[in-house]
Order: C-alpha cells, then structure tokens, then sequence
C-alpha cells in the first residue's frame, strides 16, 4: 500500500530532550515536506525537499532540523524542545512537489 | 502577502441538504488549486486539483469548481459520512510549497 508512515504517533517530552520524528514514504517521491497543525492556525510548512541532500525553510522552520540522506526518509530533529513546538505535526510526499500530497497520520507531540 | 481564505468556519447540515464551500485565494501565478478532506485525528486525504479558471472535478458527492479569484467544493445530498474538515490549498508557479486555508468545518446530521 502506498503511504507515508511516522513514528511515533504520540510523544510527550520535556523542555530541552532532544528528539526525533521519522518520516518514511514508499512511492518513490522526490518532494517531501514536514507541517504542523495548530488550532486557529491551521498547516503551517516548517521545512521541505525536493530531493536528496536538498532541504528548504518553510514559513516555521526556527527550532528544528531536517536532513534528507535518503530517498525514502525524511525525518524531523527537535534538538532542545521547547513547549511552543507542542503540536500535531504532519508529513508528506507527492512526486515532483506539484499536485497533491500524500500525507501521514501525524505525531502528537507534548512538550512539557 | 499570498493567502487563502476559506468560508464558512464551520457548517451544519442536514442530511440531504446541499451546500457550498468557499476558497479564495490572492495569489499570483496559482499553478494549481488543491481541496482535500481531513478526518479528526488524521492527516488530510487529497480529494482534487484544479488548475484553470473554468475546470470541474467530480467525486461521488462532492464537485470542486474554480474561478479566477475562488474555488468552490459543493456537496450533494450530504451523508453523515461526509462529517469532516475540508481544506484547500493554492500552489503559485514553479515548485513553491502549498499555502493552505485554515479549513471549514462541515457537520452532516441524520
């Protein structure tokens, strides 16, 4: 099946504990870009790429990291939380970055 | 600033009873218009894209249209199954990320 998986679904930390959020796709996308959702707010681009070893700011990147090493990963680095990044945090792929994405089932993160 | 505007916030309606969603956007260059569907809980699930002032997509129940200045995803004889956030999104000219709406928010009651 066709699908972007992150781990993990659910996640509460604390202020300062490094982490990270992976984001694998299996359909080959060259695009990939992680969001986060927030109530009023709506989805907001923290970082993409367009391919392997190139990444982009979005419109929220401050706080986090990004690195795309391989086709296929894309994960999302916290390197010292705070709990203005609690949020529903979403990842995605399409082919090219044009059409629509396919999105994961999103991570839940606290920060406390 | 390029935005997206979506209304209303939020919709009620009866089962059966046929409405409209609205999208507005103030882009230049809009290379395509996306709506898609978000149940609570998960990511939004892709439903269309249009890309020119004139196009129509259809999918069961549903039907997105889009104008030069708007996007409209109109809803036939709701089921309770189509309880859900819509969204839209405008994609400006080249690879350029999708700037989303804030959603509206469709109840279908029995």
């Amino acid at each position: 099946e066709a699908q972007v998986t992150q781990n993990p679904r659910y996640l509460i930390t604390v202020t300062g504990k490094k982490l990270t959020v992976t984001c694998s796709q299996n359909m080959n996308h060259e695009y990939m870009s992680w969001y986060r959702q927030d109530p009023g707010l709506g989805l907001r681009q923290i970082y993409y790429s367009m391919n392997v070893e190139v990444t982009d700011k979005g419109d929220v990147p401050e706080g986090y990291k990004v690195s795309r090493k391989e086709k296929r990963n894309f994960p999302l680095i916290l390197e010292s939380p705070s709990p203005n990044q609690t949020s529903l945090y979403f990842c995605a792929s399409s082919p090219q970055g044009i059409g629509g994405y396919t999105f994961g089932s999103g991570t839940r993160l606290t920060v406390v | 600033e390029d935005q997206v505007t979506q209304s209303p916030e939020a919709l009620r309606l009866q089962e059966g009873e046929s409405s409209s969603l609205n999208c507005s956007y103030t882009v230049s260059g809009l290379r395509g218009l996306f709506w898609y569907r978000q149940d609570p809980g998960k990511g939004p699930e892709f439903l269309f894209t249009l890309y020119s002032a004139g196009e129509e997509k259809e999918k069961e129940r549903l039907k997105a249209t889009l104008t030069k200045k708007e996007s409209f995803l109109h809803i036939t004889a709701p089921k309770p199954e189509d309880s859900a956030t819509y969204l839209c999104a405008a994609q400006l000219s080249g690879n350029t990320p999708l700037v989303f709406g804030k959603g509206t928010r469709l109840s279908v009651i029995a």
